[in-house]
């Protein structure tokens, strides 16, 4: 089975500051997972994916996420917020060719 | 680039009716996927099609059915629409279904049973 949680349902920060979103997943093998972006109004935008070439993957826009097996999590970080980072985000896991499975979440609300 | 389209955007049902939704991608994509997304719940998968001509059923497949004549069109169709149905959906197509192939997503469909 697979499943992914993400810790935070809100995060807010101020721009300029670092983001980091946190998510967790459970997987009997080798996960594939990614970051998406929902802008309002919008549909999911492909941020990130970790393909197991390398566990930090850089993504568009300035954000990535570091794949760490030991503790199972792929966080989603970026150094410096912007206004337009203002979305919701969701991290998916998918294991060989079973069916996406979403996180539930995070709403980040970026501060000026 | 339109990539992932759906209409209609917006739709207010009263309960009993009928209604389809469609989906069409001009990316030559084999697979297809609605989902429905509801606050605080992500995405989950309604049916999905791995071809044309085929269907199958996802996580929460009940009240909805599907159809896949061609390879650039899905269609989701609500036979008598229930207030449980009241969502956004989410149309999705991939190259392949194979772990790293991402899903590319339409801008969804606001849908309000009454």
């Amino acid at each position: 089975a697979q499943s992914v949680t993400q810790l935070d349902s809100h995060v807010s920060v101020s721009e300029g500051t670092p983001v980091l979103l946190r998510c967790n997943y459970s997987s009997s093998y080798s996960p594939s997972l990614f970051w998406y972006v929902q802008h309002p109004n919008k549909g999911l935008q492909l941020l990130l994916k970790y393909t197991s070439a390398a566990t930090l993957v850089k993504g568009i826009n300035g954000f990535e996420a570091e794949f760490k097996k030991s503790e199972t999590s792929f966080h989603l970080t970026k150094p410096s917020a912007h206004m337009s980072d203002a979305a919701e985000y969701f991290c998916v896991v998918r294991v060989r060719t079973r069916q996406l499975t979403f996180g539930s979440g995070t709403q980040l609300t970026v501060l000026p | 680039n339109a990539g992932v389209t759906q209409t209609p955007k917006f739709r207010v049902l009263k309960t009993g009716q009928s209604m389809t939704l469609l989906c069409a991608q001009d990316m030559n994509h084999e697979y297809m996927y609605w989902y429905r997304q509801d606050p605080g719940m992500g995405l989950r998968l309604i049916h999905y099609s791995v071809g044309e001509g085929t269907t199958a059923k996802g996580e929460v497949p009940d009240g909805y059915n599907v159809s896949r004549l061609k390879k650039q069109n899905f269609l989701l169709g609500l036979e008598s629409a229930a207030p449980s149905q009241t969502s956004v959906y989410f149309c999705a197509s991939s190259l392949f279904r194979r772990g790293q192939q991402p899903q590319h997503f339409g801008d969804g469909t606001r849908l309000s049973i009454l």
